[in-house]
Formats: structure tokens, C-alpha cells, sequence
């Protein structure tokens, strides 16, 4: 059974660059999740989504960060105008239930020069 | 500012002997904690977690100690084995039904063969 699959792995763009990264979540699961990853902070948790519907977007910095989910099977994490402090590792993850285990993509590695 | 802390980027030991990743918290209201352990180019995986009402939680060759009054976790390994080589998160929520997790910034585990 696949996991979650991101896209795309890495992405290199310059300053000011829209970016746009996909997650397709485990089938059946109604929970999801994006993260980022830095050395200095870890893994923080940017927003969450239950039943397709933003429930918890308090981690997402800036407004220069948005976040769809169309339907069950896909998001998305949007930077516009990006900038190079949003390098880092992006992580989509899903769980059958909120609070269940949370089952990672590969992660999206970006970097904004 | 951090309220799980790795404060060891980095640890290597030897096939066979103990591996003790360290954890401190400073939120005396987290309840419920996790471990992921994260591969090269993959998402973290779940590996062990541990409630507030137990101090010890073991799952094979890996155990996890919580010591509530010093705000302290450590994850064991024992006997280490070359596969285990990865990076480790713990992770804290205030309630093991919440989806809502803190996560350290992980601990790059080297196991010399």
C-alpha cells in the first residue's frame, strides 16, 4: 500500500518565486498534516486538516503561506512570494483520526536562493 | 523558544553496546510522549511512545523512561545495531487525543559496526 507521497522531492528557486508543494495522503485517512523541518527548530507543525477543512493554521508564519485541500486525496502548501529563510525540509503527513499515529511523507526539500 | 529539547545533535556508539538518546521538556502539562526515528531522504516513522502514568515503556529492543519530576525522557537501545543509524525525534503533546505534537530537534544516531 503506498504512503504518502510528496512532490516534488526538491525544489530550487530564487527569491520572490511562487512555490507549490503537493501531498497525497494514505487512502481512507481523514487527517493531515504539514510540517517543517529546520535544524534549529525541529519539526513544527504548520497546519492541520480534518475531513478536508483547515482546523488548526496557527503554525503557518506568515501570510505568504497558504494551504488548500480540494478533496481527500490531495493538498497543498503554497509560499508566494517565496524567501531564502523558508529553506527547509516540508513534510506532509496523515493519520486516520486526528489523534491516531501520524504517517509521514518523504518530505520536500527546499531551497530559496 | 523550545519547549522539547535534543540537546545532543549527534551520538555514536558502538554495534552492540546501549544507545541513550536524551529528551527535556519544560511544559509541565505535556502528558503523553513520542518517538519517530527518521532514515536519510524518508519521512520520520513512529517508533515507541510512553503516557505520564508510566514511567517505562518497552517495545523489544527499545525502551523509553520518563521521569515527570526532572522533565526528562530517554529512549534506550539495546544491544545497537548498524540499521538503527538514524535520527531521532521525541515529541510531547499535552494529551495523547490531541493531534497536536512539540517536537525536538532530534538526535543523529551513528551505530559503528
Amino acid at each position: 500500500d503506498a504512503g504518502v507521497i510528496q512532490s516534488p522531492r526538491h525544489e530550487v528557486t530564487e527569491m520572490g518565486q511562487e512555490v507549490t508543494l503537493r501531498c497525497k495522503p494514505i487512502s481512507g485517512h481523514n487527517s493531515l498534516f504539514w510540517y517543517r523541518q529546520t535544524m534549529m527548530r525541529g519539526l513544527e507543525l504548520l497546519i492541520y486538516f480534518n475531513n478536508n477543512v483547515p482546523i488548526d493554521d496557527s503554525g503557518m508564519p506568515e501570510d505568504r503561506f497558504s494551504a488548500k485541500m480540494p478533496n481527500a486525496s490531495f493538498s497543498t502548501l503554497k509560499i508566494q512570494p517565496s524567501e531564502p529563510r523558508d529553506s527547509a525540509v516540508y513534510f506532509c503527513a496523515s493519520s486516520l483520526k486526528g489523534p491516531g499515529t501520524q504517517y509521514f511523507g518523504p518530505g520536500t526539500r527546499l531551497l530559496v536562493l | 523558544d523550545q519547549q522539547v529539547k535534543q540537546n545532543s545533535p549527534s551520538l555514536s556508539v558502538q554495534e552492540g553496546r546501549i544507545s541513550i538518546l536524551n529528551c527535556d521538556y519544560t511544559n509541565s502539562m505535556f502528558d503523553y510522549f513520542l518517538w519517530y526515528k527518521k532514515y536519510p531522504a524518508e519521512g520520520p516513522t513512529f517508533l515507541i511512545s510512553i503516557s505520564s502514568i508510566k514511567d517505562k515503556n518497552e517495545d523489544g529492543r527499545f525502551t523509553v523512561f520518563l521521569n515527570k519530576s526532572a522533565k526528562h525522557l530517554s529512549l534506550h537501545i539495546v544491544p545497537s545495531q548498524p540499521g538503527d543509524s538514524a535520527v531521532y525525534f521525541c515529541a510531547a503533546s499535552e494529551d495523547p487525543g490531541t493531534y497536536k505534537y512539540i517536537f525536538g530537534t532530534g538526535t543523529r544516531l551513528k551505530v559503528l559496526a
